[in-house]
């Protein structure tokens, strides 16, 4: 079974200063990892993916994740936050084998930037 | 299509009626699946469907929630003598068999009054 817990409801930061979005994953088997970004009123938008190979992995808007496995985290960053990242975060994670494709998510960070 | 659709993006019901959520995946998608997603709460996950295979139904939260793939393409959700607790945003989202990675819909707002 797998499952992730995203450390911090709501984080708040100034625009320009580092963002920092914590999770942690709990899998049997090798993870896929994954972080999507929610807007107000739309879907689930993918921001970056690991799948077991490069353990750094770059996305879209700026925005990085590392995976490492001695510490089971996956913490999200981008260096310097902009308005329009104001938004939700998700973090999730299925198993290479077993459970289908099927994600498991946490359950979100608002991310609040401010002036 | 070029993304996930759904239809209708908004939905008020009254307590005890049919409600039906419709799911369009992108073409040649062959896994679907549908999440809910509660005010303060994360995706929960309901139903998954995969190619021909049987669907694992393992999240739908009652008897009252069904859905059904028609063609390995557009799914409809099904909640019957729906519930204000059934009241949530709707999220459907298709992949690739390799599934790394989901594409989503915009969401059907499901509201019971």
């Amino acid at each position: 079974a797998q499952s992730v817990t995203q450390l911090g409801s709501h984080v708040s930061v100034s625009e320009g200063a580092l963002v920092l979005l914590r999770c942690n994953y709990s899998s049997s088997v090798p993870p896929y990892l994954f972080w999507y970004v929610q807007y107000p009123n739309q879907g689930l938008q993918l921001l970056l993916k690991y799948t077991s190979a490069a353990t750094l992995v770059k996305g879209i808007n700026g925005f990085e994740a590392e995976f490492k496995k001695s510490e089971t985290s996956f913490h999200l960053t981008k260096p310097s936050a902009h308005m329009s990242d104001a938004a939700e975060y998700f973090c999730a994670v299925r198993g290479l084998t077993g459970g289908g494709n099927k994600l498991t998510f946490g359950t979100g960070t608002q991310l609040k930037v401010e002036l | 299509g070029a993304g996930v659709s759904q239809s209708p993006s908004n939905k008020v019901t009254e307590k005890g009626k049919d409600v039906e959520l419709r799911c369009d995946p992108i073409s040649g998608h062959t896994a679907l699946y549908w999440y809910r997603q509660s005010l303060g709460q994360g995706l929960e996950f309901l139903i998954y469907f995969q190619g021909n295979s049987a669907p694992d139904k393992s999240g739908l939260p009652s008897d009252r929630f069904s859905a059904e793939r028609t063609g390995g393409s557009v799914s409809t959700l099904t909640i019957q003598r729906t519930q204000q607790e059934d009241s949530a945003v709707y999220l459907c989202a298709s992949s690739t068999r390799q599934g790394d990675g989901y594409t989503f819909g915009s969401g059907t707002r499901l509201t019971v009054v």
